[in-house]
């Protein structure tokens, strides 16, 4: 079955950068997009960005541009994203997600790794 | 950037209960909306894309309608599983958007 399984929970210093890893099984790994979406506290998910497997092509939210990047290594079928220059509203779950087939939603989703940026 | 609004924010509901989310899309996305249930410290759950197209292995009391601006999430017979938050999703344009969600809590 497709499964994403996500690093473990990070805390970090404003400025800092984090990378969070997602490493993929169950399905072809270059044949899906996948996207990261992140979910502050109380909040609703915010897409961030997404990475085509296949082709290593990227997009990412206008808001984002310059402090993320999001990249793969398909011989590890594990997708990253790091995020730089933390600041303290950047505390949140961060999950990946895969999207279907070029539908733009998601059918499977990482567990989600906590980031917490704190001095 | 595509606004969309989920009411109500929140309600309590008896199992058996009918309930009804709305989420209304700031401009037209034709059928273009997914919904996900979402529980405490898990991540979202695909329910239905396409605005009415069941996920497989989705019980077949949800179900989903709307177009345009308009769309409607039904659980037709509450059950105690379905205590959660549900969040709409818009897939027309980036950037793609949540609506900001409606917990279902026990009455």
């Amino acid at each position: 079955q497709v499964q994403l399984v996500q690093s473990g929970a990070e805390v970090k210093e404003p400025g800092a950068s984090v990378k969070v890893s997602c490493k993929a099984s169950g399905y072809t790994f270059t044949n899906y997009t996948m996207h990261w979406v992140r979910q502050a506290p109380g909040q609703r998910p915010e897409w961030m960005g997404w990475i085509n497997v296949g082709n290593g092509n990227t997009k990412y939210l206008e808001n984002f541009q310059g402090r993320v990047t999001i990249t793969r290594d398909t011989s590890a079928s594990t997708a990253y994203m790091e995020l730089s220059s933390l600041r303290y509203e950047d505390t949140a779950v961060y999950y990946c997600a895969r999207e279907v087939a070029g539908k733009r939603y998601f059918d499977s989703w990482g567990q989600g790794t906590l980031v917490t940026v704190s001095s | 950037d595509i606004q969309l609004t989920q009411s109500p924010s929140f309600l309590s509901a008896s199992v058996g209960d009918r309930v009804t989310v709305t989420c209304r899309a700031s401009q037209g996305i034709s059928r273009d909306l997914a919904w996900y249930q979402q529980k405490p410290g898990k991540a979202p759950k695909l329910l239905i894309y396409a605005a009415s197209t069941l996920q497989n292995g989705v019980p077949s009391r949800f179900s989903g309608s709307g177009s345009g601006t308009e769309f409607t999430l039904t659980i037709s017979s509450l059950q105690p599983e379905d205590f959660a938050t549900y969040y709409c999703q818009q897939l027309n344009s980036y950037p793609l958007t949540f609506g900001g969600g409606t917990k279902v809590g026990i009455k």
